[in-house]
Parts: C-alpha cells; structure tokens; sequence
C-alpha cells in the first residue's frame, strides 16, 4: 500500500530534550516536506527536500534540522524542544509532474501530535 | 512572497444545498499548482481537487468544482449537494513557487447542517 508513516503518533517530552520524528514513504518521491499545524494558522512549511541531499527551509525553520539521506526517510530533528514546538506535526511526500517539472499533489502522513512541557 | 488567503473561517451549509468556499492567492510566478484539501476529524489530510494554472479549464471531481481566475488570483472550491461526511477543515494551497515552497491557507471549518 501506497504511504506515508510517522512515528511516533504522540509524543509527550520536556523542554531541552532532543527528540527526532521520523517519516518514510514508498512511493520513491522526490520531494518530501515537514507542516506543523497550529489553531487558526493553518499548515505552514517547516522544511523541504527535493531530493537525497538536498534540503531548504520553509517558512518556520527556526528550532528544527531535518536531513534527507536516503530518497524514502525525512526525519524531523527537534535539538533543543521548547513549549512553542507543541503543535501537530506532518509529514508529506510529492511525485515530481513530468509535464511541469515540478512537485505535485501532496501525500500525508496521519501526523503527529507533539507536546512540549 | 506568496501568500494565500481563506476569508472565510467557518461555513455553515444545509445538507443537499450547494456552498463555495472562496480562496485568493499573491504570486508573481506564472507556472504554478493550486489544490485544496480536506482535513476531517480524523486529521488525515485528504486531496479534494487539484488544478494546473497553464489550464484554462477549471477542475472537476464529482460532486466538487473550482472556479479559477489566474488573472483575478481567485480559486474558489464548490461542492454540490452536501453531504454530511463533507463536513470537515478545507485548506488551500499554493505551489510550489519558484523557491518550491508549498504555502497553505489558514483553513475554512465547514458545517454540514442536517
């Protein structure tokens, strides 16, 4: 079956203490990105990869690393969590459109839902 | 930047009637995507319609249209006849731009009223 997965689901930490998500799909995408999900703010790009070794920042960047070292696996890297990273968290992963040379309709993952005491 | 904008952050709807959920965008880009999602209760974040902006024509997908102005910037989601199942969080996207960064709306919370 076609997905994408996150683990963990729910995660419950303190602050300071480095904590990864992970994400994989299957579909053998090339462009992969991490949302976090927040009441009236809808999704916001934290980070993206459009391909092995190849990453950017989003539009809320700050507090997260993310590395993409094979085509499949995304893991989102939290150094130092803080309570403001509390949020819902997804994982996202886009075929590239051969006709626009660029990244199409989005697969999520279920997300996951982090809180940060 | 882009920038895309739902202004409207929650819809009511009797079941069976037809709703438009409204969306504006800022680019400056010409080759762009623009989707709309569906977000239920579950949270699994589903794709609704999907429209290329080099097409004129406006999407379509059973009982789900949009009426899309690339001039006016303008991406309206309707959905016909309602259905309670339809209730749910509807977000709008952007993308990618020319820096590929995927931009979402802050989202429309859609009733379904029975």
């Amino acid at each position: 079956e076609a997905q994408v997965t996150q683990n963990p689901r729910y995660l419950i930490t303190v602050t300071g203490k480095k904590l990864t998500v992970t994400c994989s799909q299957n579909m053998n995408h090339e462009y992969m990105s991490w949302y976090r999900q927040d009441p009236g703010l809808g999704l916001r790009q934290i980070y993206y990869s459009m391909n092995v070794e190849v990453t950017d920042k989003g539009d809320v960047p700050e507090g997260y690393k993310v590395s993409r070292k094979e085509k499949r696996n995304f893991p989102l890297i939290l150094e130092s969590p803080s309570p403001n990273q509390t949020s819902l968290y997804f994982c996202a992963s886009s075929p590239w459109d051969s006709m626009s040379g660029a990244p199409n309709e989005q697969f999520f993952g279920p997300g996951t839902r982090l809180t940060v005491l | 930047a882009q920038t895309v904008t739902q202004s409207q952050p929650e819809m009511s709807v009797q079941e069976a009637e037809t709703v438009t959920l409204s969306c504006t965008y800022d680019t400056s880009e010409s080759d762009y995507y623009l989707f709309w999602y569906k977000q239920p209760p579950s949270r699994q974040m589903i794709l609704v319609i999907r429209q290329e902006a080099y097409k004129q024509q406006n999407a379509t997908e059973n009982r789900f249209s949009v009426n899309f102005q690339k001039a006016a910037k303008s991406f309206s989601l309707k959905i016909s006849d309602s259905q309670l199942g339809d209730a749910a969080m509807y977000f709008c996207a952007y993308g990618p731009g020319g820096d590929d960064k995927i931009i979402f709306g802050k989202g429309t919370r859609l009733h379904i009223l029975p």
